[in-house]
């Protein structure tokens, strides 16, 4: 089946750096890749839309300058955070849409855990 | 707006026992319905889906149906297994699935041997 690779899976850095996570849709041209963000045992929000070749669509409440994402291509999607700070600290989770029928569900990555000393 | 609200956990049950984790939502038009599950330190796993109301999604022994009158899709297992234990998380998408999906806050289930 389909498969959505995120890379890195943990990050651990201090305080101002920027932190790049790669989202790769394996074996399918991914038209529509998703941002969500998932606190401790809570549920999945989601960040923002990205179209391949056009801006994010962000959510809102979800600073675009803070977590910049960019479609260049339809296998990969990067979130890169900006200037980390520890309330940043979550575990973000891609996942993309090959189109086609609008019934197909996403598939997700593994999800990164970033943290921020 | 859409949105999804399922029981919250933790859910503890014993080896064997049937289980209903309740979902129900709010959307415009015909969402389609989504149940993922989440082990510990992973990402989603889709596990199964239902596009229309009556469809029945079923998947290692879950299932789950679209009920549309009560706008509810509860998940059930016959009898569960200690492998059985992770996060479940209910979802909808409105639009199609070029949408952002709507979940549920996930309930955490517990299968004691």
């Amino acid at each position: 089946g389909a498969v959505v690779s995120q890379h890195p899976s943990w990050v651990i850095c201090k305080s101002g750096t920027s932190v790049k996570i790669e989202c790769r849709s394996l074996d399918f041209q991914a038209t529509t890749m998703f941002w969500y963000r998932q606190f401790p045992k809570q549920s999945l929000m989601l960040m923002a839309t990205s179209n391949e070749g056009s801006k994010a669509t962000y959510e809102q409440g979800v600073e675009k300058d803070k977590f910049l994402i960019n479609h260049a291509s339809l296998t990969l999607s990067t979130l890169t955070v900006t200037s980390a700070h520890p309330e940043d600290s979550s575990f973000y989770i891609c996942s993309a849409y090959g189109g086609g029928r609008s019934n197909q569900p996403q598939h997700f990555g593994d999800g990164t855990r970033l943290s921020i000393l | 707006g859409d949105s999804v609200t399922q029981m919250e956990g933790p859910v503890t049950l014993s080896e064997e026992a049937f289980l209903t984790i309740n979902c129900t939502y709010t959307a415009t038009g015909y969402p389609s319905l989504f149940w993922y599950v989440q082990y510990p330190g992973e990402g989603l796993q889709l596990l199964l889906k239902a596009t229309k109301a009556d469809d029945k999604g079923s998947n290692k022994g879950f299932e789950a149906t679209y009920r549309k009158e009560t706008t509810s899709f509860h998940l059930e297992k016959g009898s569960v297994q200690v492998s059985d234990s992770a996060v479940y998380f209910c979802a909808l998408v409105s639009g199609g699935g070029a949408d952002g999906l709507t979940f549920g806050k996930g309930t955490h289930l517990i299968i004691q041997p």
